[in-house]
């Protein structure tokens, strides 16, 4: 079974400054893809990221880009030009390439809260 | 894109009463559906998950239930709630490998 490991429960950042968040995964299969989500007060969770993992060149959204190395099975979150806005639980997840059902439910990790200061 | 409704947004229930919450989707058809509860402080557990009308697969043996009456909507439910019941609740619709979450219902069970 995969499993989804977030190390930071909590980081801080400095309003414009840039954060890095880790997610480590543990997974055997060589298709798969990965999303970080983003949680704000509200709880409703909103899609940052998304990376496949056939594609090499790791994925951009505006400020928010990811660190993908396959090998070492890391999936880091760089948030740059940090906004107060961007405050919230993020959470890294890993769904499979194959099949339906069960196959294609989320694995979600622990979660990092971000808190963003002035 | 998709938009994912759910109601109630909370429901304050006793102990031992029925629970109803509705999922709906709109611009897709045939979506995957997934219900999620997320206890306070943690990550998301999958509940239910359909991949057509009717058709319903459970992750967790629990006091829940659910039904996809129509291909767009997904209904979690419950004839006799407890307090293990509480949580915030997530209805969760994908078509291809993004799954896109809708606002979620809190709910307290007292």
């Amino acid at each position: 079974a995969q499993t989804v490991t977030q190390s930071q429960p909590e980081m801080s950042v400095q309003e414009a400054e840039t954060v890095t968040l880790s997610c480590t995964y543990d997974t055997s299969e060589s298709d798969y893809y990965l999303f970080w989500y983003k949680q704000p007060p509200s709880r409703q969770m909103i899609l940052v990221i998304r990376q496949e993992a056939y594609k090499q060149q790791n994925a951009t959204e505006n400020r928010f880009s990811v660190n993908f190395q396959k090998a070492a099975k890391s999936f880091s979150l760089k948030i740059s030009d940090s906004q107060l806005g961007d405050a919230a639980m993020y959470f890294c997840a890993y769904r499979s390439a194959y099949g339906t059902g069960t196959a294609s439910k989320l694995t979600f990790g622990t979660g990092t809260r971000l808190q963003v200061t002035l | 894109s998709q938009t994912i409704h759910q109601w109630p947004a909370t429901l304050v229930q006793p102990v031992g009463s029925p629970l109803s919450l509705e999922c709906t989707v709109e611009g897709t058809s045939n979506p995957n559906l997934y219900w999620y509860r997320q206890a306070a402080g943690r990550g998301l557990q999958l509940l239910f998950y359909s991949v057509g009308i009717g058709q319903i697969s459970s992750e967790v043996p629990q006091n829940l239930s659910a039904s996809r009456p129509q291909d767009r909507q997904f209904i979690l439910s419950s004839k006799k709630l407890l307090l293990s019941d509480s949580g915030f609740y997530l209805c969760a619709s994908s078509r291809v490998e993004t799954q896109y979450f809708g606002p979620g219902t809190r709910l307290l069970v007292l």
